[in-house]
Protein backbone atom coordinates (compact mmCIF):
# COMPACT_ATOMS: atom_id res chain seq x y z
CA UNK A 1 0.00 0.00 0.00
CA UNK A 2 1.23 3.35 -0.73
CA UNK A 3 2.20 5.43 2.91
CA UNK A 4 1.42 8.98 2.80
CA UNK A 5 3.85 10.75 5.72
CA UNK A 6 2.92 14.43 6.90
CA UNK A 7 4.84 16.92 8.30
CA UNK A 8 4.74 18.56 11.15
CA UNK A 9 2.02 16.24 12.77
CA UNK A 10 1.44 19.30 15.27
CA UNK A 11 1.47 22.63 14.02
CA UNK A 12 1.15 26.14 16.18
CA UNK A 13 0.37 28.95 14.21
CA UNK A 14 -0.31 32.55 14.97
CA UNK A 15 -3.56 34.13 13.26
CA UNK A 16 -2.80 35.94 10.41
CA UNK A 17 0.72 34.35 9.89
CA UNK A 18 1.45 31.33 6.89
CA UNK A 19 1.45 28.24 7.49
CA UNK A 20 2.43 24.73 5.79
CA UNK A 21 1.76 21.18 5.41
CA UNK A 22 3.93 19.00 3.77
CA UNK A 23 2.37 15.23 2.40
CA UNK A 24 4.87 12.58 0.79
CA UNK A 25 3.60 9.56 -0.84
CA UNK A 26 6.33 6.27 -0.66
CA UNK A 27 5.30 6.36 -4.79
CA UNK A 28 4.21 7.45 -7.53
CA UNK A 29 1.06 8.73 -7.45
CA UNK A 30 0.68 9.27 -11.23
CA UNK A 31 -2.82 7.09 -12.32
CA UNK A 32 -3.15 5.60 -15.59
CA UNK A 33 -5.12 8.46 -16.54
CA UNK A 34 -2.06 11.06 -16.10
CA UNK A 35 -3.94 12.69 -13.13
CA UNK A 36 -2.44 12.61 -9.66
CA UNK A 37 -5.41 11.85 -7.09
CA UNK A 38 -3.86 13.96 -4.10
CA UNK A 39 -6.39 15.35 -2.17
CA UNK A 40 -6.14 17.33 0.75
CA UNK A 41 -8.72 17.48 3.80
CA UNK A 42 -9.96 19.65 6.75
CA UNK A 43 -12.11 17.73 9.93
CA UNK A 44 -13.09 19.84 12.79
CA UNK A 45 -13.62 17.60 15.95
CA UNK A 46 -17.24 16.20 15.66
CA UNK A 47 -17.53 16.67 11.88
CA UNK A 48 -17.06 15.01 8.79
CA UNK A 49 -13.93 15.64 6.34
CA UNK A 50 -14.22 18.40 4.28
CA UNK A 51 -12.41 18.62 1.05
CA UNK A 52 -10.48 21.57 0.41
CA UNK A 53 -8.04 20.82 -2.65
CA UNK A 54 -8.37 17.66 -5.21
CA UNK A 55 -5.89 16.47 -7.96
CA UNK A 56 -3.16 18.42 -5.76
CA UNK A 57 -4.39 22.02 -6.50
CA UNK A 58 -7.82 22.65 -7.51
CA UNK A 59 -9.57 24.40 -4.70
CA UNK A 60 -12.67 22.87 -3.94
CA UNK A 61 -16.20 25.50 -4.55
CA UNK A 62 -16.51 27.69 -1.43
CA UNK A 63 -12.88 27.11 -0.24
CA UNK A 64 -11.22 30.37 1.01
CA UNK A 65 -8.41 31.46 -1.53
CA UNK A 66 -6.12 31.33 1.05
CA UNK A 67 -6.11 27.63 0.70
CA UNK A 68 -3.48 26.54 -1.92
CA UNK A 69 -2.17 22.97 -3.00
CA UNK A 70 1.29 22.31 -4.75
CA UNK A 71 3.42 19.39 -5.55
CA UNK A 72 4.37 16.55 -7.92
CA UNK A 73 5.62 13.13 -7.94
CA UNK A 74 5.70 12.34 -4.36
CA UNK A 75 5.64 15.56 -2.85
CA UNK A 76 3.09 17.59 -2.20
CA UNK A 77 2.27 20.93 0.28
CA UNK A 78 -0.68 22.58 1.73
CA UNK A 79 -0.29 26.13 2.57
CA UNK A 80 -2.53 29.11 3.97
CA UNK A 81 -1.11 32.42 3.39
CA UNK A 82 -2.98 33.78 6.49
CA UNK A 83 -4.13 32.12 9.04
CA UNK A 84 -7.85 32.63 10.05
CA UNK A 85 -9.22 30.89 13.65
CA UNK A 86 -12.03 28.52 11.39
CA UNK A 87 -8.75 27.27 10.26
CA UNK A 88 -7.66 25.03 13.40
CA UNK A 89 -8.75 21.39 13.56
CA UNK A 90 -6.77 18.25 11.41
CA UNK A 91 -5.58 18.56 8.31
CA UNK A 92 -4.87 15.43 6.28
CA UNK A 93 -3.87 14.56 2.77
CA UNK A 94 -4.89 11.52 0.99
CA UNK A 95 -4.30 9.77 -2.58
CA UNK A 96 -6.66 8.06 -5.14
CA UNK A 97 -3.97 6.95 -7.58
CA UNK A 98 -3.55 3.30 -6.23
CA UNK A 99 -5.81 0.72 -4.68
CA UNK A 100 -6.07 0.69 -1.75
CA UNK A 101 -6.55 4.54 -1.19
CA UNK A 102 -4.66 5.65 1.78
CA UNK A 103 -4.35 8.68 3.73
CA UNK A 104 -2.00 10.76 5.69
CA UNK A 105 -1.83 10.21 9.42
CA UNK A 106 -2.98 14.24 9.66
CA UNK A 107 -1.90 17.74 11.06
CA UNK A 108 -3.31 19.31 13.91
CA UNK A 109 -3.04 22.93 13.53
CA UNK A 110 -4.00 25.01 16.92
CA UNK A 111 -3.34 28.92 17.01
CA UNK B 1 -28.35 19.64 -0.79
CA UNK B 2 -25.76 16.95 -1.39
CA UNK B 3 -25.86 15.08 1.72
CA UNK B 4 -25.08 11.67 3.29
CA UNK B 5 -26.32 10.40 6.32
CA UNK B 6 -25.03 7.09 8.00
CA UNK B 7 -27.39 5.26 10.24
CA UNK B 8 -26.56 1.57 12.33
CA UNK B 9 -23.78 1.95 14.33
CA UNK B 10 -23.95 0.83 18.45
CA UNK B 11 -22.27 -1.56 21.17
CA UNK B 12 -21.79 -5.18 19.90
CA UNK B 13 -20.20 -7.65 21.63
CA UNK B 14 -17.84 -9.70 19.75
CA UNK B 15 -18.35 -12.29 17.17
CA UNK B 16 -21.78 -10.58 16.58
CA UNK B 17 -22.66 -9.15 13.23
CA UNK B 18 -24.25 -5.20 12.72
CA UNK B 19 -24.92 -3.61 9.55
CA UNK B 20 -24.83 0.42 8.65
CA UNK B 21 -26.60 1.96 5.99
CA UNK B 22 -26.05 5.41 4.15
CA UNK B 23 -28.77 7.48 2.70
CA UNK B 24 -27.96 9.42 -0.33
CA UNK B 25 -29.61 12.71 -1.14
CA UNK B 26 -29.01 15.64 -3.89
CA UNK B 27 -27.29 14.26 -6.39
CA UNK B 28 -27.89 10.92 -8.96
CA UNK B 29 -26.15 8.26 -6.47
CA UNK B 30 -26.38 5.78 -9.37
CA UNK B 31 -23.69 7.10 -10.94
CA UNK B 32 -21.18 6.99 -8.58
CA UNK B 33 -18.65 4.65 -7.18
CA UNK B 34 -19.04 4.91 -3.13
CA UNK B 35 -16.99 3.98 -0.62
CA UNK B 36 -16.76 3.14 3.22
CA UNK B 37 -13.91 4.83 5.39
CA UNK B 38 -13.00 4.45 9.51
CA UNK B 39 -11.02 5.90 11.78
CA UNK B 40 -10.31 4.10 14.69
CA UNK B 41 -9.40 5.79 17.47
CA UNK B 42 -9.76 9.69 18.02
CA UNK B 43 -6.94 11.73 16.53
CA UNK B 44 -5.80 8.96 14.12
CA UNK B 45 -5.48 8.14 10.79
CA UNK B 46 -8.55 7.54 8.44
CA UNK B 47 -8.76 3.47 6.89
CA UNK B 48 -10.36 3.12 4.15
CA UNK B 49 -12.78 -0.06 4.04
CA UNK B 50 -14.22 -0.73 0.99
CA UNK B 51 -15.66 0.28 -2.42
CA UNK B 52 -18.33 -0.37 -4.25
CA UNK B 53 -18.83 0.43 -8.30
CA UNK B 54 -21.95 2.09 -9.66
CA UNK B 55 -24.13 -1.08 -10.96
CA UNK B 56 -23.28 -2.93 -7.59
CA UNK B 57 -21.35 -5.36 -8.98
CA UNK B 58 -17.74 -5.12 -8.30
CA UNK B 59 -16.67 -4.43 -4.87
CA UNK B 60 -12.69 -3.82 -2.98
CA UNK B 61 -12.03 -4.53 0.43
CA UNK B 62 -8.90 -3.58 2.41
CA UNK B 63 -7.50 -6.77 3.72
CA UNK B 64 -8.42 -6.55 7.13
CA UNK B 65 -11.84 -6.74 6.50
CA UNK B 66 -12.23 -9.33 3.60
CA UNK B 67 -14.36 -12.40 4.35
CA UNK B 68 -15.94 -10.52 7.14
CA UNK B 69 -17.59 -7.57 6.26
CA UNK B 70 -19.84 -6.95 2.42
CA UNK B 71 -20.61 -3.66 0.81
CA UNK B 72 -23.55 -3.10 -1.09
CA UNK B 73 -26.03 -0.88 -2.74
CA UNK B 74 -29.77 -0.10 -3.77
CA UNK B 75 -29.64 2.55 -6.66
CA UNK B 76 -33.83 2.36 -6.14
CA UNK B 77 -33.70 3.92 -2.54
CA UNK B 78 -30.31 5.82 -2.61
CA UNK B 79 -28.71 3.44 -0.02
CA UNK B 80 -25.27 2.35 0.47
CA UNK B 81 -24.62 -0.44 3.49
CA UNK B 82 -21.95 -2.11 5.04
CA UNK B 83 -22.81 -5.56 6.38
CA UNK B 84 -20.22 -6.25 9.28
CA UNK B 85 -20.28 -10.21 10.34
CA UNK B 86 -17.48 -11.61 13.20
CA UNK B 87 -16.90 -8.04 14.33
CA UNK B 88 -13.64 -7.76 16.18
CA UNK B 89 -12.15 -5.28 19.04
CA UNK B 90 -10.15 -3.78 16.55
CA UNK B 91 -12.86 -2.72 14.47
CA UNK B 92 -14.04 -0.14 16.83
CA UNK B 93 -14.29 3.00 15.32
CA UNK B 94 -16.43 5.92 13.57
CA UNK B 95 -17.43 4.83 10.01
CA UNK B 96 -17.93 7.07 7.12
CA UNK B 97 -19.89 6.34 3.77
CA UNK B 98 -18.07 9.05 0.93
CA UNK B 99 -19.14 9.26 -2.31
CA UNK B 100 -15.85 8.85 -5.29
CA UNK B 101 -13.15 6.74 -3.68
CA UNK B 102 -10.77 8.42 -5.35
CA UNK B 103 -11.87 12.41 -4.97
CA UNK B 104 -14.28 12.08 -1.87
CA UNK B 105 -15.86 15.30 -1.98
CA UNK B 106 -18.91 14.44 0.06
CA UNK B 107 -18.98 12.55 3.15
CA UNK B 108 -21.90 11.68 6.00
CA UNK B 109 -21.60 12.65 9.52
CA UNK B 110 -20.02 9.02 10.46
CA UNK B 111 -21.33 6.28 12.82
CA UNK B 112 -19.85 4.94 15.88
CA UNK B 113 -19.00 1.05 15.98
CA UNK B 114 -18.03 -0.03 19.20
CA UNK B 115 -16.92 -3.76 19.48
CA UNK B 116 -16.67 -4.86 23.24
CA UNK B 117 -17.90 -7.48 26.07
Amino acid sequence: DIVMTQSPLSLPVTLGQPASISCRSSHDLVFSDGNIYLNWFHQRPGQSPRRLVYKISNRDSGVPDRFSGSGSGTDFTLKISRVEAEDVGVYFCMQGSHWPPTFGQGTRVEI
Amino acid sequence: EVQLVESGGGLVQPGRSLRLSCAASGFTFSNYDMTWVRRRAPGKGLEWVANINPAGSDMYYVDSVKGRFTISRDNAKNLLYLQMNSLRAEDTAVYFCARDPRLPDVWGQGTTVTVSS
